[in-house]
């Protein structure tokens, strides 16, 4: 199957800094990818539609200042959380569609932590 | 508005036996369907998927069942291994646009040797 890869696996920061999550199409081309976040024993929730070349479409709730989402190319899509707060500490997971045939396949997710 | 309802938080079933993990959804625009295991910290991995047109897909030991009309379909594990304990997520899209997957709340299933 396809795969995806996320970077970094896991990270710690500081209230008020920055951190960016990448994800990365490995073996396919990407216009389409996805980003979602997951609270402990909560389902996955959709944040975000990221598409090549152009801006990221939020769900309703999630504010795109905040998270700031790129998609520069058809292999790469970027997370940035902005000014982090603890309440931003979750997990976070990116998918990346292959073909119009609307399976998405999954990054391994990244445990952000926001002391 | 939960759109996709897996009622069943948790599942418990001997190996080798039959493993039946149930869905529900209410949005009949949906006309994709997936299903996904997750280990705890990882991503969901994909199994198997079916369109609306279709009213079963099987694959291996895995057969996934949709009935339109009652907005139901389901996921088979049969025989069940060990190695199937996870979380399984059911997903829905609808085909045309941006086709965003909207998840159910997952079912726990647990593989007793």
């Amino acid at each position: 199957g396809a795969v995806v890869s996320q970077h970094p696996s896991r990270v710690i920061c500081k209230s008020g800094t920055s951190v960016k999550i990448e994800c990365r199409s490995l073996d396919f081309q990407a216009t389409t990818m996805f980003w979602y976040r997951q609270f402990p024993k909560k389902s996955l929730m959709l944040m975000a539609t990221s598409n090549e070349g152009s801006k990221a479409t939020y769900e309703q709730g999630v504010e795109k200042d905040k998270f700031l989402i790129n998609h520069a190319s058809l292999t790469l899509s970027t997370l940035t959380v902005t000014s982090a707060h603890p309440e931003d500490s979750s997990f976070y997971i990116c998918s990346a569609r292959e073909g119009p045939t609307g399976t998405q396949y999954f990054g391994p997710g990244t445990r952000l932590t926001v002391l | 508005d939960q759109q996709v309802k897996q009622n069943s938080p948790s599942l418990s079933v001997q190996e080798g036996r039959i493993s039946i993990l149930n869905c529900d959804y209410t949005n009949s625009m949906f006309d994709y369907f997936l299903w996904y295991k997750k280990y705890p910290a990882e991503g969901p991995t994909f199994l198997i998927s079916i369109s609306s047109i279709k009213d079963k897909n099987e694959d291996g030991r895995f057969t996934v069942f949709l009935n339109k009309s009652a907005k139901h379909l389901s996921l088979h594990i049969v025989p069940s291994q060990p190695g199937d304990s996870a979380v399984y997520f059911c997903a829905a899209s609808i085909i045309q646009g941006a086709q965003k997957l909207v998840f159910g709340q997952g079912t726990r299933l647990t593989i007793n040797p």
